[in-house]
């Protein structure tokens, strides 16, 4: 079985400001994809990057990237130029490779307050 | 954009009742999935879904639960005898086969009294 683990349950910045969100997962599996869900006071699950465990490249999506260590099993989320709209939970996932109807395994979370 | 979609947003139901929560996936999508929030804490999967029989459910999908595809479009869950503890956010989610993206309905919360 997996599991993730967010150890920030909350953190709080300055807008415009960089902010790092920590993940770690410990999996037995070689072939898996991670997510970062960012989850606003509406609870609407949005994806916000994902990252194909074959790939050593880290993904980036405008002002989100990641930093992927895979021998450290770490996964963290980082935010350039923090926004007000980015204040919500941000969950980070994990999903097993092979195409199957796999399930998202999820971290519990950490709740990102952007200070105006 | 096509969505996935859930109703209701949100349902209230006595102890004991049966529930039916309902999702319609994006149309192309052959992977469903249900998930669950209940309130402050992490989202849990329950069941997934493909070619009309359970692929994989976790521990929490015991009995009392069930999943269904009654027609083309909608995907169902239902609470056979609700608890108390069954009150939280239930998400519907669907993917395209062999496309690691889960996409994700609104929610609906689910209150039991």
């Amino acid at each position: 079985a997996q599991t993730v683990t967010q150890s920030q349950p909350e953190m709080s910045v300055q807008e415009a400001e960089t902010v790092t969100l920590s993940c770690t997962y410990d999996t037995s599996e070689n072939n898996y994809y991670l997510f970062w869900y960012k989850q606003p006071p509406s609870r609407q699950m949005i994806l916000v990057i994902r990252q194909e465990a074959y790939k050593q490249q880290n993904a980036t999506e405008n002002r989100f990237s990641v930093n992927f260590q895979k021998a450290a099993k770490s996964f963290s989320l980082k935010i350039s130029d923090s926004q007000l709209g980015d204040t919500a939970m941000y969950f980070c996932a994990f999903m097993k490779g092979g195409g199957g109807a796999d399930g998202l395994t999820f971290g519990k979370g950490t709740h990102l307050i952007i200070q105006p | 954009e096509p969505e996935v979609t859930q109703t209701p947003s949100h349902q209230v139901t006595q102890m004991g009742q049966e529930v039916i929560l309902r999702c319609v996936p994006i149309s192309n999508h052959l992977y469903f999935y249900w998930y669950r929030q209940i309130l402050g804490q992490k989202v849990e999967f329950l069941v997934s879904f493909y070619n009309n029989e359970i692929s994989e459910k976790s521990e929490i999908f015991d009995d009392q639960f069930s999943v269904e595809r009654p027609d083309g479009s909608n995907f169902t869950l239902k609470i056979r005898s609700t608890k108390l503890e069954d009150s939280a956010m239930y998400f519907c989610a669907s993917s395209e086969p062999n496309y690691n993206e889960q996409f994700f309905g609104p929610g609906t919360r689910l209150t039991v009294l």
